[in-house]
Formats: C-alpha cells, sequence, structure tokens
C-alpha cells in the first residue's frame, strides 16, 4: 500500500455518459497529480493540485475537469465519455507542490472502460 | 521539457547487477534526474534521483557521468521482481514530471 488511495479500482461505462474518479492523497501530502496511461500514449501528465488550487495542467481534454478538495482529496471528472477515453488513470501525491524535489508516491489506478 | 533516450528493452539475468543507461545531452545545470519504475499492473514507483553526485538508497544506485550528459541506473543484484519498465526523467525544480518511453527490463531465471 503506497498511501494514494485510488477509487473505484474498475469502472465500465457506455459512450456519452460522465464519471468521477477519486483520490486521497499520502498523509501530508499537498499536491496531487492525475496521469492517464494508455496503450498507444504512455503516461501522460493531466493536471496537478496543490493545497486546493491548480498549479500546471498538462494534456487534459475540455471534457475532463478536476479539483483538490479542502481536505487535500481530488476528483477528476470526465464527461461526453468516448471510446478513446479507456485507459488507466493514476493519482499521484507529493509532499509539496514547489521547491522540493521529492519524488511522487502513485496510486495503484482506476481502470476505466468505455463500450 | 528536456530529452531523455533510453533502450527500449534489455535483459538481464537473475541475481547478476543491471545497469540501465539514460542519456540526456540537453541537460540543464537545474534539471534533477529522477527514475521511477513501474512493474505490471502497477502505478509508477519512484526509485532514486540526484543531481550531480552518485547516490543510493535500499532499491538502487545511481552513477551520474561528470558532465551530466548521461546516467546509469545500478540494481545490484536483479530478482524477477524487478522486471518492470524503468522510465529515467529530467525534472527541473518545481516543475511536474513527464513520462517518456522508458526501458522494458526482462529478467531471466
Amino acid at each position: 500500500d503506497s498511501g494514494v488511495t485510488q477509487t473505484p479500482k474498475h469502472l465500465i461505462t457506455a459512450t456519452g455518459q460522465r464519471v468521477t474518479l477519486r483520490c486521497s492523497p499520502r498523509s501530508g501530502d499537498l499536491s496531487v497529480y492525475w496521469y492517464q496511461q494508455s496503450l498507444d500514449q504512455g503516461l501522460q501528465f493531466l493536471i496537478q493540485y496543490y493545497n486546493g488550487e491548480e498549479r500546471a495542467k498538462g494534456n487534459i481534454l475540455e471534457r475532463f475537469s478536476a479539483q483538490q478538495f479542502p481536505d487535500l482529496h481530488s476528483e477528476l471528472n470526465l464527461s461526453s465519455l468516448e471510446l478513446g477515453d479507456s485507459a488507466l488513470y493514476f493519482c499521484a501525491s507529493s509532499v509539496a507542490g514547489g521547491g522540493d524535489n521529492y519524488g511522487y508516491t502513485f496510486g495503484s489506478g482506476t481502470r476505466l472502460t468505455v463500450v | 521539457d528536456a530529452k531523455t533516450t533510453q533502450p527500449n528493452s534489455m535483459e538481464s539475468n537473475e541475481e547478476e547487477p543491471v545497469h540501465l543507461p539514460c542519456n540526456h545531452s540537453t541537460i540543464s545545470g537545474t534539471d534533477y534526474i529522477h527514475w521511477y519504475r513501474q512493474l505490471p499492473s502497477q502505478g509508477p514507483e519512484y526509485v532514486i534521483h540526484g543531481l550531480t553526485s552518485n547516490v543510493n538508497n535500499r532499491m538502487a544506485s545511481l552513477a551520474i557521468a561528470e558532465d551530466r550528459k548521461s546516467s546509469t541506473l545500478i540494481l545490484h543484484r536483479a530478482t524477477l521482481r524487478d522486471a518492470a519498465v524503468y522510465y529515467c526523467i529530467l525534472r527541473a525544480r518545481d516543475d511536474k514530471i513527464i513520462f517518456g518511453k522508458g526501458t522494458r527490463l526482462h529478467i531471466l531465471p
């Protein structure tokens, strides 16, 4: 157990639907990062939150959004789902969002299948 | 983002040392060299990082060339559980981690 908790572990949904993925960071970590991993694209950085505020944005589609709540857990919302959104979604956390060079701790991921 | 070049795949025998190379000729003076690995069906896992000096921890050693244009991750005694994709990443301070394709390491029993 890495200390980063992601739920659900598996999700199957239909095209056009909306889903929410949840991440609880490791205790004491203020930053949360979201990554998407598909077979053809590898690990793609989506977005980072630090202490409730958006810190960095990567290749995140407009149909996707995220937020970090006061208790530091984060949610990734995926809407108008397409078949190509099927992937593993990883959340990672780190101690701080800047001024440090600590490693990230990753969760075990949510496998999303869009049918 | 500064680029790294790694072999697509490598093989090693169990219980022998493994040297995983990484070239990063465009590294800037403030970039840290990070290594992560991803075991099958798991999330990435931090392995080690360094700036200029060689680094050791319980998982591995990181040897950094004097000109910092290349580095080598050393697994001292590979086990079957070390079979994974290993990512070499350059990270500017305060910056996000961007993954490349990595090296798929196969361990032969």
